[in-house]
């Protein structure tokens, strides 16, 4: 099975709306990390945000939030008042408590900022 | 610099020829991964290095792949007898501990394109 699934390729968004960008994972560990990676077109990967198994409280950056939903196994990314700079690939990842010694990814979500 | 550091950035080698891809991480970070993405993919665990511990090797494709880590700080992927399917960007990233609840920092990549 898959550790992390992205199931919405592509997504478009009006300049300054909300967007959310979903993420699922698989895991039997009770400690794990969730992060969410924006990779624009230049290639660099940019850590977002983090959300902890642990955490009672959803993570937030400025406008980037995480509605991590422990029992449905999500989490998803909510970017506020979009930009044209948020147009990239966003990638999910995890981290297991167990081994821990990579991150798993998802196929990623190609978001479109549309001015 | 204060973030991970690869070279080459672009790198155009001959089918058959050895190549070596660089990482500097940053600095104090113990733990160090590889990753490789290819156009329009996810990312693909290589290999992790975790201070002083025995690198866990369990993503390497193949025998022609091989990765070192010295003085617990540059790492250096090492690809022999390159093949046209090794074309890829690879990725490098550190992070302050391997625990898992540490995000990851990532270099801005080496575009590898074996002709």
């Amino acid at each position: 099975a898959q550790k992390i699934t992205q199931t919405q390729p592509g997504m478009f968004v009006q300049e300054k709306e909300a967007v959310t960008l979903d993420c699922t994972y698989d895991t039997s560990d009770q400690s794990y990390g969730l992060f969410w990676y924006k990779q624009p077109s230049s290639g660099e990967m940019i850590f977002l945000i983090y959300q902890g198994s642990y955490d009672e409280q959803n993570a937030t950056e400025g406008r980037y939030s995480l509605n991590f939903q422990k029992a449905r196994k999500s989490a998803n990314l909510v970017i506020s008042a979009s930009q044209l700079g948020d147009s990239a690939m966003y990638f999910c990842a995890m981290r297991e408590g167990r081994t821990g010694n990579q991150f798993y990814f998802g196929t990623g979500t190609s978001l479109t900022v549309i001015p | 610099g204060a973030g991970v550091s690869q070279s080459p950035s672009n790198k155009v080698t001959e089918k058959g020829k050895d190549v070596e891809l660089r990482c500097d991480p940053i600095s104090g970070h113990t733990a160090l991964y590889w990753y490789r993405q290819s156009l329009g993919q996810g990312l693909e665990f290589l290999i992790y290095f975790q201070g002083n511990s025995a690198p866990d090797k369990s993503g390497l494709p193949s025998d022609r792949f091989s990765a070192e880590r010295t003085g617990g700080s540059v790492s250096t992927l090492t690809i022999q007898r390159t093949q046209q399917e090794d074309s890829a960007v690879y990725l490098c990233a550190s992070s302050w501990t391997g625990k898992w609840n540490t995000e990851a920092f990532f270099g801005q990549g080496t575009r590898l394109t074996v002709v």
